[in-house]
């Protein structure tokens, strides 16, 4: 009973380094999503994928780039680290058989704590 | 701009009494409300939803009210037991992406 997967759970990086975030679910589910969560804030979706090979961009963007190359792993990029994203980025994944409209709540990780420095 | 608010940052209530969290909305093409919970270190875990054409879901000790003419929504959980200590979120959902507000960190008191 994995459900969503996230590695790795904490990173410390230097403004300019890269690494990859990556996400793996056994739920089957057709949709991912990356979000970050900062102070006082809610969640802010980074980019999401409604399918292999599909990526999409979301309401914050800029600095991240993401692959879908096989439908149960999203992996989220920092081609070169920032402070300001210094963050907790949380995935998640949902059905989306049929409308998305539809009540298919997403499923989350525990998150990644990724500190810039 | 935020398009879904949850006005307070924390609320402390008596265990067996009825915890209520309210979440504020200011755009009218919602189509889908949900409330997740969330503890320290963990991401967020679904709790209950309700579609923008009901004004009513209940799910055991779960019920959300959504008042479509005032753009708000909220949460009751009766009875309040301990283990509902978490912050619970508010989001709307729109064209594939969920909308989330702050939070609001329920403190149950024994």
């Amino acid at each position: 009973n994995a459900g969503v997967t996230q590695t790795p759970k904490f990173r410390v990086l230097k403004t300019g380094q890269s690494m990859t975030l990556l996400c793996a679910q056994d739920m089957n589910h057709e949709y991912m999503y990356w979000y970050r969560q900062d102070p006082g804030m809610g969640l802010r979706l980074i980019h999401y994928s409604v399918g292999e090979g599909t990526t999409a961009k979301g309401e914050v963007p800029d600095g991240y780039n993401v692959s879908r190359l096989k439908k149960q792993n999203f992996l989220l990029g920092l081609e070169s680290a920032a402070p300001s994203q210094t963050s907790v980025y949380f995935c998640a994944s949902s059905p989306g058989t049929g409308s998305f409209y539809s009540n298919q709540p997403q499923h989350f990780g525990d998150g990644t704590r990724l500190s810039i420095l | 701009d935020q398009q879904v608010k949850q006005n307070s940052p924390s609320l402390s209530v008596q265990e067996g009494r009825i915890s209520i969290l309210n979440c504020d909305y200011t755009n009218s093409m919602f189509d889908y409300f949900l409330w997740y919970k969330k503890y320290p270190a963990e991401g967020p875990t679904f709790l209950i939803s309700i579609s923008s054409i009901k004004d009513k879901n209940e799910d055991g000790r779960f019920t959300v009210f959504l008042n479509k003419s005032a753009k708000h929504l909220s949460l009751h959980i009766v009875p309040s037991q301990p283990g509902d200590s978490a912050v619970y979120f508010c989001a709307a959902s729109r064209n594939y992406q969920l909308i989330w507000g702050a939070g609001t960190k329920l403190i149950i008191k024994p």
